[in-house]
Parts: C-alpha cells; sequence; structure tokens
C-alpha cells in the first residue's frame, strides 16, 4: 500500500513567520507531488506542484523535494492569518491517480 | 463559468437505504473521481472514471459503485449505507493534460443513522 505521511499539527506560528510543513512517501518511483490546501468546511485547492529534485518557488510558496530521502515540504513565507488551513500532500500514482496524505493544520497567530 | 456541483449538500438517511450523490461538471473533463475524508484519513479515493463508460475501483469502493454514461456526471451510490460510511463526500474532476490538477465540488456531508 503506497503511503503519504503528514504531521497532522496543529502547527502554530506567528503572522509573519515561515510555516514549514513536511510529508513523507513511499513509493520510491513516485514522480509528481502536489500541495492543496483546504480551508475548514470547504474544498481542497491545487496551490504547487514539483517534479524534480531541489526547490520551486511561487510568490510566498516554495516547494521543496528530495527524491533520495523520500520527503516532500512546503514552506510559507511571511505567513498570514489568512493561510490559517489544512495543507494536504499528494503523490501522483503511475496511473494518474493522486495518493493523499491526511493534511498538517497550520495555525497562523496575529 | 464552469464549475463542478454537488448535490445534496447534506444528507441524512438509515441503515440499509439506497443513496445515490450526484456530481455534475461543466469543465468537459474526462476525469473524475469520488473521495471520502475523514478525520485522520485525509482523502480516500471510493472510485473514479478516465471517459464515458470508464469505471474504476479506488483505495475504498466497497459498497459504493458509480456509473459514467455522459462526459458531466458520475453519480455515487451507497447500495445499503452504513453507518461507517457517514463522511464527507467529495466529487473532483481533471483533464487530460494535466490530470493532477483536481477541480473539487463543494461536498456533500452524509450521516447515516
Amino acid at each position: 500500500q503506497k503511503e503519504v505521511e503528514q504531521n497532522s499539527g496543529p502547527l502554530s506560528v506567528p503572522e509573519g513567520a515561515i510555516a514549514s510543513l513536511n510529508c513523507t512517501y513511499s513509493d520510491r518511483g513516485s514522480q509528481s507531488f502536489f500541495w492543496y490546501r483546504q480551508y475548514s468546511g470547504k474544498s481542497p485547492e491545487l496551490i504547487m506542484f514539483i517534479y524534480s529534485n531541489g526547490d520551486k518557488e511561487d510568490g510566498r510558496f516554495t516547494a521543496q523535494l528530495n527524491k533520495a530521502s523520500q520527503y516532500v515540504s512546503l514552506l510559507i513565507r511571511d505567513s498570514q492569518p489568512s493561510d490559517s488551513a489544512t495543507y494536504l500532500c499528494a503523490v501522483m500514482d503511475s496511473s494518474y491517480k493522486l495518493i493523499f496524505g491526511s493534511g498538517t493544520r497550520l495555525l497562523v497567530r496575529p | 463559468d464552469a464549475e463542478i456541483t454537488q448535490s445534496p449538500r447534506h444528507k441524512i438517511t438509515e441503515t440499509g437505504r439506497q443513496v445515490t450523490l450526484a456530481c455534475h461538471q461543466t469543465w468537459n473533463h474526462n476525469n473524475m473521481f469520488w473521495y471520502r475524508q475523514d478525520l485522520g484519513h485525509g482523502l480516500r479515493l471510493i472510485h473514479y472514471s478516465y471517459g464515458v463508460q470508464d469505471t474504476n475501483k479506488g483505495e475504498v469502493s466497497d459498497g459504493y459503485s458509480v456509473s459514467r454514461s455522459n462526459t458531466e456526471d458520475l453519480p455515487l451510490t451507497l447500495e445499503s449505507a452504513a453507518s461507517s460510511q457517514t463522511s464527507v463526500y467529495f466529487c473532483a474532476s481533471s483533464n487530460i493534460r494535466a490530470p493532477y490538477e483536481q477541480y473539487f465540488g463543494p461536498g456533500t456531508r452524509l450521516t447515516v443513522t
């Protein structure tokens, strides 16, 4: 069974700080990795994806991938209270299905 | 504007009843998915379809069925509802060119008493 693991949190950070969210996966053959954000009571939305080892930046968000260690992380710089949400890590399998982690709840304190 | 809708948004039913949850998308996406979301489990795939007349079982398909007679709709049927199927159900769709970018519906909260 392919697995994606995340710490459920909550991860609490002060406004303006860097929030670091981590995810590990079991399938060494995985190639594509995604971060979805889900506000309470809402549906998930895609915010970042990464395929290659290293960093990918998009505004305040940076995704980091280390395939050798089988982990993916999401950094949120200058965290805002509006970033408070659950962040879901997902890995795409060979038949284009997404396998989701259980999510990390982020709380940004004003 | 293109969208994906689910109905009903809330449903309470009794154990043993058959229930159908509707999902309709106007993105003209080939790929459609049904997930359930429970505390501590994240999103788990129930069934998925990559086109008309195509359906596939996901990780937690027991007790559920789907059919795909057109591009826009993928209804999810609970054959005989059980309390363990109390959950929030999300439908999602994606196109062939970007299968990872799934657009999610607003969700249906189902309670089985």
